[in-house]
């Protein structure tokens, strides 16, 4: 368990507005990522961070952008959230050290967009 | 481009029986792979994984084999217990490289 946290767990926002999501993790772990999941697509990743204020841009970035400030906080901002970005989002880190190289999730945050 | 498949959206077995749960890979870059499994409501856990220096690793009821001339991985489950039944990920990753591309799930029901 590598004690991620994911804020909020549910949201509910209508189109055009800002959304961010915060992912907290007590590891101090490298790297940090964001996922989003949709039927018939399985996981695809958004973005994903490998150091404080370094980020990377993953699959499906379009309409994303992400921040890490501190090694413990990620966050994914939807700048102007649309119908199609309504889906369950998951943070993940990854064990370097010690580990299988397996990622670790959050439970995840339902994001609908009217 | 789907890097990952799992072709069988969906797979039902009686509980006690073997379930086989496949995943195929186009890129031979791929070096590293992993099976999760995800309750509803919460995040995807680790399974079991395999490199590709082996053919197979076992952990108790659960056995990865990896074909790589074929691009192919399988996760064996024997037997198969009712809190088995979850949505399965294959992933895979390459050397040096610290992304994982999942494939699109399959979901296993296993019937008492």
């Amino acid at each position: 368990d590598a004690g991620i946290t994911q804020s909020p767990r549910h949201k509910v926002t209508e189109t055009g507005t800002p959304v961010t999501l915060r992912c907290h993790q007590t590891e101090n772990h490298r790297y940090m990522y964001w996922y989003r999941q949709d039927p018939g697509h399985g996981l695809r990743l958004i973005h994903y961070s490998y150091g404080v204020k370094d980020t990377d841009k993953g699959e499906v970035s379009d309409g994303y952008s992400v921040s890490r400030s501190k090694t413990e906080d990620f966050l994914l901002t939807l700048e102007s959230a649309t119908s199609s970005q309504t889906s369950v989002y998951f943070c993940a880190t990854l064990q370097t050290s010690g580990g299988n190289g397996e990622l670790f999730f959050g439970e995840g945050s339902r994001l609908t967009v009217l | 481009d789907q890097q990952v498949k799992q072709n069988s959206p969906s797979l039902s077995v009686q509980e006690g029986r073997i379930s086989i749960l496949n995943c195929d890979y186009t890129n031979s870059m791929f070096d590293y792979f992993l099976w999760y499994k995800k309750y509803p409501a919460e995040g995807p856990t680790f399974l079991i994984s395999i490199s590709s220096i082996k053919d197979k690793n076992e952990d108790g009821r659960f056995t990865v084999f990896l074909n790589k001339s074929a691009k192919h991985l399988s996760l064996h489950i024997v037997p198969s217990q009712p809190g088995d039944s979850a949505v399965y990920f294959c992933a895979a990753s390459a050397h040096g490289n610290e992304k994982l591309t999942f494939g699109t799930g399959t979901r296993l029901t296993i019937i008492p």
